[in-house]
């Protein structure tokens, strides 16, 4: 496709029930984020993927979250056991290299609502 | 990690005034500088970006200038309409990590036709 995309677009999860977020980057893109943004707060840096390599989780906020991107392409960002303060918009972004000298490409965001 | 200040967080001016959103960072290395516009509900979409080899660049109305001495820079809209109105993100890499981008916390830019 033409850009970044990501699915669900919208999420209600009851307290303590998983949720999976998927995003499919811009085609050939090697460089994979997440970012969570709470309300009326600028994106906050989550991980990233350098093809299907993990190199920086250090935003993950506890253990409770995890992510993947298997085969190099489309990641999965998973969380178990929701909590109220999970709720937030999840942004995606891919680039097309591995510098961080590049604009990122955002996709239009899970909005996660755990009640 | 990188700290990235920005202000101011609300800012309102007439149609056709000028805007200027400041942000301030702390990692000396960083070299690359770019804006993001972000509409109501709608993806962070960029505007512009600076490399620390240029004090200045212009796009249109839209222009970022960067003090790399004093560790700011700065966006400027001239002649601001109406579809200008969004939240504004500035943003700063951390050139001790992987791609840690650190956003700044966002100005509400709102202009009154």
């Amino acid at each position: 496709g033409a850009g970044v995309s990501q699915s669900p677009r919208y999420k209600v999860a009851k307290r303590g029930q998983d949720v999976a977020l998927r995003c499919d980057p811009i085609s050939g893109h090697v460089s994979l984020f997440w970012y969570q943004q709470a309300l009326g707060q600028g994106p906050e840096f989550l991980t990233y993927f350098q093809n299907e390599a993990q190199l920086d989780k250090s935003g993950l906020p506890s253990d409770r979250f995890f992510a993947e991107r298997p085969e190099g392409s489309v990641s999965t960002l998973k969380i178990q056991r929701t909590q109220q303060e999970d709720s937030a918009v999840y942004l995606c972004a891919s680039i097309r290299g591995s510098s961080y000298n590049s604009p990122l490409h955002f996709g239009n965001g899970t909005r996660l609502t755990v009640t | 990690g990188e700290n990235v200040e920005q202000h101011p967080s609300t800012l309102s001016v007439q149609e056709g005034d000028s805007a200027v959103i400041k942000c301030t960072y702390s990692d000396s290395a960083s070299n690359y500088f770019p804006w993001y516009k972000q509409e109501l509900g709608k993806r962070p979409q960029l505007i512009i970006d600076i490399r620390s080899n240029v004090g200045e660049k212009k796009d249109q109305r839209i222009a970022v200038t960067l003090n790399k001495t004093a560790k700011h820079f700065s966006l400027h809209i001239t002649e601001t309409q109406p579809e200008d109105s969004a939240v504004y993100f500035c943003a700063a890499p951390y050139s001790g990590g992987y791609q840690k981008v650190t956003f700044g916390t966002g100005t509400k830019l709102q202009v009154i036709p």
